[in-house]
């Protein structure tokens, strides 16, 4: 089975751009989370979404968007790029709940 | 005080050591426990979750959960240096819609 696959593994962008990373969950798999993660803040949880819904917000400004499509499929876009925006963008994918979440390999964003 | 709190390590062992890692967290709503192992440049990968309090074998790992003290705990015996690696714990409600990672603890497991 085909794990959490992330694209692109590398992005460098420079201020005041916006990206858009994608994330394709296990098959079988509606919910997606999204994580950023850095050496100073950790783990932070961006947002999550579960049949094309948006089921939970965290806190995060709203630069910080994202949408799921109907094959589950998720992406993310973070607009105004700023240098703090640095960090490895993680994916994550679950049945149903956040709790047993499996995650892929992440996009490593570099502002510059 | 943060949500979860977790021993900031670095920790160094030698093989075949037992491995004890913690996790504090201040929120009693939280109901479902999980350790991650992160190795460099790749996702967290889940190694155990738990629900409520108790013990979890798998293998040369156990998970402890003690939700009256708040406090949850890794074992790993007969460390490897494969084991070498950053351990998250996360924890969440019974709706996940609470979900939280400790810092992390980066463990070396010399030969």
């Amino acid at each position: 089975k085909a794990g959490v696959t992330q694209t692109p593994r590398y992005l460098i962008k420079t201020r005041g751009q916006q990206v858009t990373l994608s994330c394709s969950p296990i098959s079988g798999h509606r919910s997606v989370s999204w994580y950023q993660q850095t050496p100073g803040q950790g783990l932070q949880f961006l947002f999550e979404y579960f049949s094309e819904t948006q089921r939970n917000k965290g806190n995060f400004p709203g630069r910080f968007s994202g949408r799921q499509f109907s094959n589950s499929r998720s992406e993310m876009n973070v607009s105004t790029l700023e240098l703090g925006d640095s960090a490895l963008y993680l994916c994550a994918s679950s049945l149903s709940r956040v709790n047993e979440q499996f995650f892929g390999p992440g996009t490593r964003l570099t502002v510059l | 005080q943060k949500e979860v709190e977790q021993d900031p390590g670095p920790l160094s062992v030698p093989e075949g050591a037992i491995v004890s890692l913690n996790c504090t967290y201040s929120n009693s709503a939280f109901q479902y426990f999980m350790w991650y192992r992160q190795y460099s440049r790749k996702g967290p990968e889940l190694l155990m979750y738990t629900y409520s309090s108790g013990n979890k074998e798998d293998g040369r790992f156990t998970a402890q959960v003690d939700k009256s003290s708040k406090y949850i705990s890794l074992f790993i015996r007969d460390s490897q240096p494969s084991d070498s690696a950053t351990y998250l714990c996360a924890m969440s409600d019974n709706y996940g819609q609470n979900f939280v990672f400790g810092p992390g603890t980066r463990l070396s497991v010399l030969p």
